[in-house]
């Protein structure tokens, strides 16, 4: 398994402004990834956060939007910008371990006034 | 594409009770996932399944693959108001590497 942080662990932001979500690792991992969860809904993937390169996105998601870096094995931030009421949500970051298992940080409750 | 049928969608029960749940398929999955997510956690895992028909327990929790390959279940014995929370399955995207599809959830919620 693995050990992960996200900071912040919620915010209440205005819309038109931006957040940057922190993910943090206690070992290198391979893989990361970005999640939002709608209230009351499953987790729906945002994209793979790739180290050294561009993350990749899943479709209905853009870099515009939600930019995201991977500057090393254990970090990675994803940032939700001109954000509306809508981008309310919590989001979640994962690492990819052996035998195709995840595991997930605590998460980031972001309210969107 | 590949999606995840999860039911029922939620759950009231009293304590003590056994619980039962299921995630199902149109397409073969060849691993298994099932999360619990706790109110205002992120999700954990709870087990992994690998082989079709296997049955594996994690205290009082037990999960099998379907021989199908297109099914899971996961059962809950004599449930605790702890037990309270979302319930995912998850399984691996075709092709995919590490990358998951979801479920929908199953909420369980205990009555003391």
């Amino acid at each position: 398994s693995a050990v992960i942080s996200q900071k912040p662990s919620r915010d209440i932001c205005q819309r038109g402004t931006s957040l940057t979500i922190q993910c943090q690792v206690d070992s290198q991992v391979t893989m990361m990834f970005w999640y939002r969860q709608q209230p009351g809904q499953s987790l729906t993937l945002i994209a793979t956060a790739n180290q050294g390169s561009e993350a990749t996105y899943e479709s209905g998601f853009v870099i515009d939007k939600f930019p995201i870096s991977r500057p090393n094995l254990t970090f990675s931030t994803l940032t939700v910008s001109n954000m509306s009421p809508e981008d309310s949500s919590i989001y979640l970051c994962s690492v990819g371990l052996a035998q195709e298992t995840q595991y997930f940080g605590p998460g980031t409750r972001l309210l969107v006034l | 594409g590949q999606q995840l049928n999860q039911s029922p969608q939620s759950m009231f029960i009293q304590e003590g009770e056994d619980v039962s749940m299921n995630c199902t398929s149109s397409s073969i999955f060849n691993t298994w996932l099932w999360y619990k997510q706790d109110p205002g956690e992120g999700p954990v895992l709870l087990i992994a399944l690998y082989k079709a028909g296997e049955l594996t327990s994690n205290g009082r929790l037990t999960a099998q693959f379907g021989i199908t390959r297109k099914d899971s279940f996961l059962n809950i014995s004599a449930s605790i108001p702890s037990d309270v929370g979302i319930y995912f399955c998850a399984g691996p995207r075709s092709n995919a590497g590490n990358m998951l599809t979801f479920g929908g959830g199953t909420r369980l919620m205990v009555k003391p």
